[in-house]
């Protein structure tokens, strides 16, 4: 069963860092590019960031581009988001989604965890 | 970056119904179009994928079609269980939007 679980999150004030984990189990974690998508309260969805399989191309939404930092550890199955300068309109929930293979869809997503960055 | 117009952003409707929300894409995307429901609480889970194809155990009234700019997501027969948001999502080139999404009641 393909899991995915996400940790890290909580309450930070403006300008400060966070990084955010996601554990991934259940399918062959380095074969498969991986996403972050968030949500603030009571909004829509938002692409934040994709990394390629093997780690080596990275791609990030204008709204955070040079102050987020998506990686990944294939040893340790684990996907992560470093996140520097955070601002209040950066609180939201953050999931991390599995590509579909041979397709444009995220066909797993975790459960979530809030950010709050609030002085 | 594209942009995804979708409509309506709510739609109220009785069992049974049939449900059509469509999503527009600022420039020709192909068929990279994806579509969600997600309910409170909840991540959002994947519908349809690549426009047209059903994702594995989601149920056959779901179905969605287009390409190029104009795509559409039908519910042939609206459950109760189907109350959520709904959203489109594009994949063009590493450049991903979601949809403003689309609130879904029952009457």
């Amino acid at each position: 069963e393909v899991q995915l679980l996400e940790s890290g999150g909580g309450l930070v004030q403006p300008g400060d860092s966070l990084r955010l984990s996601c554990a991934a189990s259940g399918f062959t974690f380095s074969s498969y590019a991986m996403n972050w998508v968030r949500q603030a309260p009571g909004k829509g969805l938002e692409w934040v960031s994709t990394v390629s399989a093997s780690g080596g191309s990275t791609y990030y939404a204008h709204s955070v581009k040079g102050r987020f930092t998506v990686s990944r550890d294939n040893s340790k199955n684990t996907l992560y988001l470093q996140m520097n300068s955070l601002r209040a309109e950066d609180t939201a929930v953050y999931f991390c989604a599995k590509l579909k293979a041979g397709t444009t869809g995220f066909d797993y997503w975790g459960q979530g965890t809030l950010v709050t960055v609030s002085s | 970056d594209i942009q995804m117009t979708q409509s309506p952003s709510s739609l109220s409707a009785s069992v049974g119904d049939r449900v059509t929300i469509t999503c527009q894409a600022s420039q020709d995307i192909s068929n990279s179009i994806n579509w969600y429901q997600q309910k409170p609480g909840k991540a959002p889970k994947l519908l349809i994928y690549d426009a047209s194809n059903l994702e594995t155990g989601v149920p056959s009234r779901f179905s969605g079609s287009g390409t190029g700019t104009d795509f559409t997501f039908t519910i042939s027969s609206l459950q109760p269980e189907d109350i959520a948001t709904y959203y489109c999502q594009q994949y063009d080139n590493l450049s991903i939007t979601f949809g403003q999404g689309t609130r879904l009641e029952i009457k």
